[in-house]
């Protein structure tokens, strides 16, 4: 099956730059969908088809997919994005199914 | 005021079942594919089940598959999941979620609170 790999943590102070990698074979091939939660609360889409931002969703949000990394970047970071964030494909090799990565929790220091 | 509600949660015995439930409202529920998601305690994101708009086309994780079953009635704006011989490790918080497109793989725009599972004797 599918293995989307993502590091358990990130640390960034306040006004610097998160980059969440989320590693997969070939995962430019595809397309990928990044999502934030918040303890307690349900995801959130944030960025759609690589690097697409919903309505709402700050411009700070930007996300970028190549070869066998995508990478979400959070700039001019803020403390409400503390936060758990997962990549998400569409696997259709075989029997289609989603897959999310395995999430990375945001601190910001 | 788009959302998804679900319901259906609650305290089961493993080997027993039950069925989730998920109420649409605010959007034109029959143009899209609908997925379950669940998360257990402490634990990432786990798809578990996805139907397109039409229920042409269902799909399902391994771990849930000859056990659980996805089935929607667009005239109600619901979808349900019938979860059958419930495991300790079916214990979780369940989402459903709507796509962006009408048949999976385009991302989760809305999702509802979650409705907690738990399996234990």
């Amino acid at each position: 099956s599918y293995v989307l790999t993502q590091p358990p943590s990130l640390s960034v102070a306040p006004g610097g730059t998160a980059k969440i990698t989320c590693g997969g074979d070939n995962i430019g091939d595809t397309v990928v969908h990044w999502y934030q939660q918040k303890p307690g609360q349900a995801p959130v889409l944030v960025i759609y088809y690589d690097s697409d931002r919903p309505s709402g969703i700050p411009a700070r949000f930007s996300g970028s997919n190549s070869g066998n990394t995508a990478t979400l970047t959070i700039s001019s970071v803020a403390a409400g994005d503390e936060a758990d964030y997962y990549c998400q494909v569409w696997d259709t090799s075989g029997d289609h199914r989603g897959v999310f990565g395995t999430g990375t929790k945001v601190t910001v220091l | 005021e788009v959302q998804l509600v679900e319901s259906g949660g609650g305290l089961v015995q493993p080997g027993r079942s039950l069925r989730l439930s998920c109420v649409a409202s605010g959007f034109t529920f029959d143009d899209y594919a609908i997925h379950w998601v669940r998360q257990a305690p402490g634990k990432g994101l786990e798809w578990v089940s996805s139907i397109n708009w039409n229920s042409a086309t269902i799909n399902y994780a391994d771990s849930v598959k000859g056990r659980f079953t996805i089935s929607r009635d667009n005239a109600k704006n619901s979808l349900y999941l019938q979860m059958s011989s419930l495991r300790p490790e079916d214990a979780a918080v369940y989402y459903c979620a709507k796509d962006r497109g009408s048949n999976p793989g385009h991302g989760c725009d809305i999702w509802g609170q979650g409705t907690k599972v738990s399996v234990s004797s």
